[in-house]
C-alpha cells in the first residue's frame, strides 16, 4: 500500500469547516483513499472513502486532486464531538485488505 | 445500526497467564479482523480471517495467537502466554464480502494489561 503523509495536528474552531490535508504521491491506479477517524482510544471509524472523484456522505467531504498525488478530508461544520485522530489510508479495494494506520493528523476542535 | 461489539471491555492479567478476547461482528459480515494498539502508538494489524481460515497475518501474530470462529456469531483472539509487551488495546473488526467499499467496523476494544 502507497504510504501516507499527514500533518501531526491541528486546531479547528467550532462551527468552521476543518480542512484536512493528506499527501499520497505513490499511489497507484488501483488505490483508494480511506479516511478513518479515532476519538480518544475508542475503535476507529470509517469516514469515506474515493478513488478519483469528489465524495460527500452524511459526515464528511473528500476532495482528491486530478493527480490523485495528495486528497484533503473536509468536516463541513466541526463540533467539539469532530476532536479525534483521523487517518488517511490508501489500499487496494478488496475484501479482506488489511489497513495500515499512520500516525494520522490528531485534529482538535476549539469553543 | 448494527456494531461490533467486545468484551470484556477491560482485561488484566499475569504474564504467563492465557487469555481469550471475545468480538461479536455484526451479522451478515464474512471478514473478521483483530488489530491492536499499544498505548501511544500506532493501531496495528494482527490478523484477518474470512471462511474459517486466517487470511494474512502481520509477523506480531506469531504461535502465542490464534484466533476461531466457534460459533456462528463470536470471534475470538486467543493469546496463549502472555508477555507484559502484550498490554495494549485490542480492536475487533469486521467487513462485508460485497463490493461497496469494504470498509470495516471496529468495536470498542478491550484494554488488556499483562502485569
Amino acid at each position: 500500500d502507497a504510504k501516507t503523509t499527514q500533518p501531526t495536528s491541528m486546531d479547528c474552531a467550532e462551527g468552521r469547516a476543518a480542512n484536512l490535508p493528506c499527501n499520497h504521491s505513490t499511489i497507484s491506479g488501483n488505490e483508494y483513499v480511506y479516511w478513518y477517524r479515532q476519538i480518544h482510544s475508542q475503535g476507529p471509524q470509517y469516514i469515506i472513502h474515493g478513488l478519483k472523484n469528489n465524495e460527500t456522505n452524511e459526515m464528511a467531504s473528500l476532495i482528491i486532486t486530478e493527480d490523485r498525488k495528495s486528497s484533503t478530508l473536509i468536516l463541513p461544520h466541526a463540533t467539539l464531538r469532530d476532536t479525534a485522530v483521523y487517518y488517511c489510508i490508501v489500499r487496494v479495494k478488496a475484501a479482506g485488505n488489511k489497513l495500515t494506520f499512520g500516525g494520522g493528523t490528531r485534529v482538535l476542535v476549539k469553543p | 445500526e448494527p456494531e461490533v461489539t467486545q468484551t470484556p471491555s477491560h482485561q488484566v492479567t499475569q504474564m504467563g497467564q492465557e487469555v481469550i478476547l471475545r468480538c461479536v461482528p455484526i451479522s451478515n459480515h464474512l471478514y473478521f479482523y483483530w488489530y491492536r494498539q499499544i498505548l501511544g502508538q500506532k493501531v496495528e494489524f494482527l490478523v484477518s480471517f474470512y471462511n474459517n481460515e486466517i487470511s494474512e497475518k502481520s509477523e506480531i501474530f506469531d504461535d502465542q495467537f490464534s484466533v476461531e470462529r466457534p460459533d456462528g456469531s463470536n470471534f475470538t483472539l486467543k493469546i496463549r502466554s502472555t508477555k507484559l509487551e502484550d498490554s495494549a488495546m485490542y480492536f475487533c473488526a469486521s467487513s462485508e464480502l460485497r463490493e461497496r467499499g469494504y470498509e470495516q467496523y471496529f468495536g470498542p476494544g478491550t484494554r488488556l494489561t499483562v502485569t
